[in-house]
């Protein structure tokens, strides 16, 4: 089963909110990543983070790996339409090929 | 291929059918991922190749599923005698070197 704890489940905004999602785990991560999905389709990554501590940007989203290694967030900011999907949080053990585990996900609905 | 493919996008089946599901990674990608993806769930880890080496199968639910890759390219993951709780989208995904997933659109397979 999975070992992410990913909040909130589901977030529901007006346009031009930002928007804050993390996930939690009870395991060290060497590797954070931040995908999106839209209906119908496979994960497509937004962000990786590979050190403790680190803050990393693409255009309006900011994702920071957590000190202690077991957690991170993600912050959406002056959403869009277009923003509407799913988020979900992927932690890896370490480097190479090592499997992703996923959160379940945060669903974001946005208003116009 | 400029992404990955796969085939079916969709399948419905009889429970006690078999399945054949066909994933085309990005041209020259040596390592290749199946993921089980429940509905409302996150992605969870099936099984990884590297070139035609299955070097990870612990996500293989049962004896029921098995997943190749004899030429080191094309994947074929096979579900044998279906059942509906294998009611699922399967995702693939490439990568060049066991990070920087790139995942296709999957197939939904529905056991009725």
């Amino acid at each position: 089963g999975q070992q992410l704890n990913q909040s909130p489940q589901s977030m529901f905004i007006q346009e031009g909110e930002d928007v804050s999602m993390n996930c939690t785990s009870s395991s060290i991560f060497n590797t954070w990543l931040w995908y999106k999905q839209d209906p119908g389709e496979g994960p497509v990554l937004l962000i990786a983070l590979y050190k403790a501590g680190e803050l990393t940007s693409n255009g309006r989203l900011t994702a920071q790996f957590g000190i202690t290694r077991k957690d991170s967030f993600l912050n959406i900011s002056a959403s869009i339409p277009s923003d509407v999907g799913i988020y979900f949080c992927a932690g890896q053990f370490s480097g190479g090929y090592n499997k992703l585990i996923f959160g379940a996900g945060t669903r974001l609905a946005v208003h116009p | 291929g400029a992404g990955v493919s796969q085939s079916p996008r969709y399948k419905v089946a009889k429970r006690g059918q078999d399945v054949a599901l066909r994933c085309d990674p990005i041209s020259g990608h040596v390592s290749l991922f199946w993921y089980q993806q429940a509905l409302g769930q996150g992605p969870e880890f099936l099984t990884y190749f590297q070139n035609e080496a299955q070097l990870d199968k612990s996500g293989l639910p049962s004896d029921r599923f098995f997943a190749e890759r004899p030429e080191g390219s094309v994947s074929t993951l096979k579900i044998q005698r279906t059942q509906q709780e294998d009611s699922a989208v399967y995702l693939c995904a490439s990568s060049l070197r066991g990070d920087g997933y790139t995942f296709g659109s999957g197939t939904r397979l529905t056991v009725v």
